[in-house]
């Protein structure tokens, strides 16, 4: 148990639905993450809040959405998915300072998503 | 050049012996280091983080960085059975993100 949480953990959905995946941590931490991980492929960073600031991969396509309503919370807005979108989604936490060495990720235990 | 590379394996080693795991990246001014153990169908866990050159010991694990080389390790002594999983190196790079590579296969035979 890393103190962060998701939910669902398995998800299957067709094309045309609109789902959204929930990650909570419980440390304290003031920058959120997504990352996609796909068989074979390494771990892919999808999106970051981090002070604030909210960074994305400019080769995630726009039906995913996050959004950061705390910096508790974190959301994945998916619509109109691929099967090629099917994967592991992880969320992890960490606390950053500015201009600071960047202080280890903890991942929560992902959800398993499957496009149709 | 991939910014974060890994052997992706498998590297197979014999119990009780020491498994050696390398990963090179390409961001000199990387100040953040991370390797992750990820068991099958699990999500990864944190090994061991490093920010400064040379050896940082805790338990069987230690990490090694060389940043002039832009080459950081992890070694474990005396592998276990229960070591068998892929490694995954992190670098935190200049854009405030950390990148992964592929990831190293390690297995450990009795």
């Amino acid at each position: 148990e890393t103190g962060v949480t998701q939910t669902p953990r398995h998800l299957v959905m067709g094309m045309t639905n609109k789902k959204s995946l929930k990650c909570e941590q419980h440390l304290g931490h003031n920058a959120m993450y997504w990352y996609k991980q796909s068989a074979k492929k390494p771990l892919e960073l999808m999106f970051v809040y981090s002070l604030e600031e909210r960074v994305e991969n400019n080769s995630v396509p726009s039906r995913f959405s996050p959004e950061c309503p705390n910096s508790s919370h974190l959301f994945l807005h998916l619509h109109t998915l691929q099967p090629e979108d099917s994967a592991l989604y992880l969320c992890a936490s960490s606390q950053d300072r500015p201009g600071g060495v960047m202080k280890t990720q903890y991942f929560g235990p992902g959800t398993r998503l499957l496009v149709l | 050049q991939k910014e974060v590379e890994q052997n992706s394996g498998p590297l197979s080693v014999p119990e009780g012996a020491i498994a050696s795991l390398n990963c090179t990246y390409s961001d000199r001014v990387s100040q953040s280091f991370f390797w992750y153990r990820q068991y099958s169908g699990k999500s990864p866990e944190l090994i061991m983080s490093i920010y400064s050159n040379g050896d940082k010991e805790d338990g069987r694990f230690t990490a090694q960085l060389n940043k002039a080389s832009q080459y950081v390790s992890l070694l474990i002594r005396d592998s276990q059975p229960s070591d068998s999983a892929t490694y995954l190196c992190g670098v935190y790079s200049s854009a405030s993100k950390i990148i992964f590579g592929s990831g190293t296969r390690l297995s450990i035979r009795p």
